[in-house]
């Protein structure tokens, strides 16, 4: 079946990195994504990464793509409260997205 | 462009009412979806439609009808809301390269 699981929470120190973790389960996947809640609001999209990528760096944003074992991460550099937010990850083995329960970032002083 | 836009944003409904909830799309894109959002459970996909005039079941159906009124809108209705339907809903469009979809803002429901 299908199942992405991530991590329900992650506290750091702003300042400090972030790194949110997601398994996915479908190899077929051609494309891979990062999307950001903030309190109150929709979904938006944060990053992607293609499926014959391992890394790729968007600004303070570092995607890294382990296909072999179907583990897929976000690093946040310099993580401010204004990152604080609810992070899902979702794969694409169709039509449709498949979104892993989401991890919910508190940034801290 | 507006994006993705959902109305209402709020709604109380007491057991057995109905209710549509309205999504629209500015963006020409041919895939709509319906979502819900309960605490702990991610996004879970209702209902979507692949192109106008045809929708299909997602992963949570049961309780909900849809209409793909034309290319840029798709409602989701309860015919007859329990306090489990209690949830934010999500209307999305897809970008057909990519596979990348676009949320509207949600509509929180609660069900007494």
């Amino acid at each position: 079946g299908e199942d992405v699981e991530q991590s329900l929470f992650l506290s750091v120190r702003e300042g400090d990195s972030s790194v949110i973790n997601c398994t996915y389960t479908d190899s077929s996947s051609t494309y891979l994504y990062w999307y950001k809640q903030e309190p109150g609001a929709g979904l938006q999209l944060l990053t992607y990464i293609f499926s014959n990528m391992d890394m790729k760096q968007d600004q303070r944003l570092t995607v890294l793509l382990n296909k072999k074992d179907k583990h897929l991460s976000l690093r946040i550099a310099d993580t401010q409260t204004g990152d604080s937010a609810i992070y899902f990850c979702a794969e694409t083995p169709t039509d449709k997205l498949i979104f892993g329960t989401g991890t919910r970032l508190q940034v801290f002083p | 462009n507006a994006g993705v836009t959902q109305t209402p944003k709020f709604q109380v409904l007491k057991t057995g009412q109905s209710m549509t909830l309205q999504c629209a799309q500015d963006m020409n894109h041919n895939s709509m979806y319906w979502y819900r959002q309960d605490p702990g459970m991610g996004l879970r996909l209702i209902y979507y439609s692949a192109s106008e005039g045809t929708t299909d079941k997602g992963e949570v159906p049961n309780g909900y009808n849809v209409s793909r009124l034309n290319k840029r809108e798709f409602s989701l209705r309860l015919e007859s809301a329990a306090p489990s339907q209690t949830s934010v809903y999500f209307c999305a469009s897809r970008k057909t390269n990519r596979n990348e979809q676009f949320f509207g803002p949600g509509t929180r429901l609660t069900v007494l």
